[in-house]
């Protein structure tokens, strides 16, 4: 069964602290994406990797920061956190394309900033 | 840039009874591939459907189908025989072959099942 792990469901942090999301996936897979999930916004891209060490930037990558050592591990970090980086951010990998194979999502980790 | 609107965002039906979900598209490739993923209140999203844009033939999976419009970009989902278990939020996405696969999602539709 594939699996893609996020470290934590929940996790409550203090404005101006480091934080460390991990995502890791078992499945062999080249891509991987961090998104954030807000009420009526849907899903927008926050970073992708193609490939270890390769990154690009998404939609909005303002204020994050990736990183990706092991094809299975891609770690988002918020630099310095503030409150509008409170959110649900999800974490996907897929094969690359031509592939028509669909992105495998972890549970999500729910980030409150205070 | 490819965008995906989803203009309900709150449906409703009955148990047993069907419902469609909609959702349009704006691109100008003409090879990619649209998904619709089920997100629970548990939160984990999966895969419901998937369609790719040079099959004519509509996608169907199980009480799942879609009725895919190339020309119109439009790709709607169809529920029949809802159940309980399908309350959820469900999204559209998009994804191209280039640009490393990246999707594009819609803002969602929250479904709610009546007993």
């Amino acid at each position: 069964d594939v699996k893609v792990t996020q470290s934590s469901r929940y996790l409550v942090k203090r404005t101006g602290e480091k934080v460390f999301l991990e995502c890791v996936q078992d499945m062999d897979h080249e891509n991987m994406f961090w998104y954030r999930q807000d009420p009526g916004l849907g899903l927008r891209l926050i970073y992708f990797s193609y490939d270890v060490k390769m990154k690009e930037k998404g939609d909005i990558p303002e204020g994050y920061s990736v990183s990706r050592e092991k094809k299975e591990r891609f770690s988002l970090i918020l630099e310095s956190a503030s409150t509008n980086q409170t959110s649900m951010y999800l974490c996907a990998s897929s094969l690359r394309p031509p592939m028509n194979t669909e992105a495998f999502f972890g549970q999500g980790t729910r980030l409150t900033v205070v | 840039a490819q965008t995906v609107t989803q203009s309900q965002p709150e449906m409703s039906v009955q148990e047993a009874e069907t419902v469609t979900l909609s959702c349009t598209y704006d691109t100008s490739e003409s090879d990619y591939y649209l998904f619709w993923y089920k997100q629970p209140p548990s939160r984990q999203m999966i895969l419901v459907i998937r369609q790719e844009a040079y099959k004519q033939q509509n996608a169907t999976e199980n009480r799942f189908s879609v009725n895919f419009q190339k020309a119109a970009k439009s790709f709607s989902l169809k529920i029949s025989d809802s159940q309980l278990g399908d309350a959820a939020m469900y999204f559209c996405a998009y994804r191209w072959g280039g640009n490393a696969g990246k999707s594009t999602f819609g803002d969602g539709t929250t479904l709610t099942v009546k007993p």
